[in-house]
């Protein structure tokens, strides 16, 4: 399969604890994003990449979240401190920059649950 | 207003019947559009994208009016497994990077 992969599909955690999700684009992609999504509604926008850069972080992001693309392959974000509000899918797209905008595909998320 | 608005539905309709749902963009700017479909508990996967006035993939046809600033979903001859959540989606004005999603459209075909 050579689609976007997420890294775990679950996770479960207790309030107050770190933890880091993992995703590996498409191989050929160099744009990678973040999303989160909550019951009810559409992905949310979280930040983005191109190679090894950040291009965009969202003004919602808190300062507990931080993403990293070291080698402009596989991402990490990273969540420190979780809070109950912050359960929801994080889902990961990859998508080949060209134009304006390019076609993004996502991988199957990780679905955090905070206790 | 948001920047992108979706009816939540759900809309049900029998097998076999003509369904279409709207969405609105508050970007004039936007060049490219996007429907995903989304399953339950699973992630949005790509149906169509849309470019310039339309465009139409067997059974679904995405339709753009630019003046009224909204695109279009027309799914024919719905089959049950049509059943699922329809996520439009369209560039920032500021941003080619990023993508803004509504909050999805629920369709549920019965037999």
């Amino acid at each position: 399969d050579t689609g976007v992969s997420q890294d775990p599909r679950h996770k479960i955690t207790k309030r107050g604890q770190n933890v880091t999700f993992r995703c590996d684009p498409i191989s050929e992609h160099n744009r990678l994003y973040w999303y989160r999504q909550t019951l009810g509604q559409g992905p949310e926008f979280l930040t983005s990449f191109q190679n090894e850069a950040q291009l965009e972080k969202s003004r919602l992001l808190s300062d507990r979240f931080s993403a990293e693309r070291p080698k402009g392959s596989f991402s990490t974000l990273e969540i420190q401190r979780t809070e109950q509000g912050d359960s929801a899918m994080y889902l990961c797209a990859s998508s080949s920059a060209g134009g304006d905008t390019d076609t993004q595909y996502f991988g199957p998320g990780t679905r955090l649950t905070v206790l | 207003r948001k920047e992108v608005e979706q009816d939540p539905g759900p809309f049900n309709v029998p097998e076999g019947a003509t369904v279409a749902f709207n969405c609105t963009y508050s970007n004039s700017a936007s060049q490219s559009f996007f429907w995903y479909r989304q399953d339950c508990r699973k992630e949005p996967k790509l149906l169509m994208s849309v470019y310039s006035s339309g465009n139409e993939d067997g059974r679904f046809t995405a339709q753009l009016n630019r003046a009224s600033q909204y695109i279009s979903l027309l799914i024919r001859d719905s089959k049950l497994s049509d059943s699922a959540t329809y996520l439009c989606a369209v560039p920032r004005y500021s941003s080619a990077s990023k993508i803004i999603f509504g909050s999805g459209t629920r369709l549920s075909i019965r037999p």
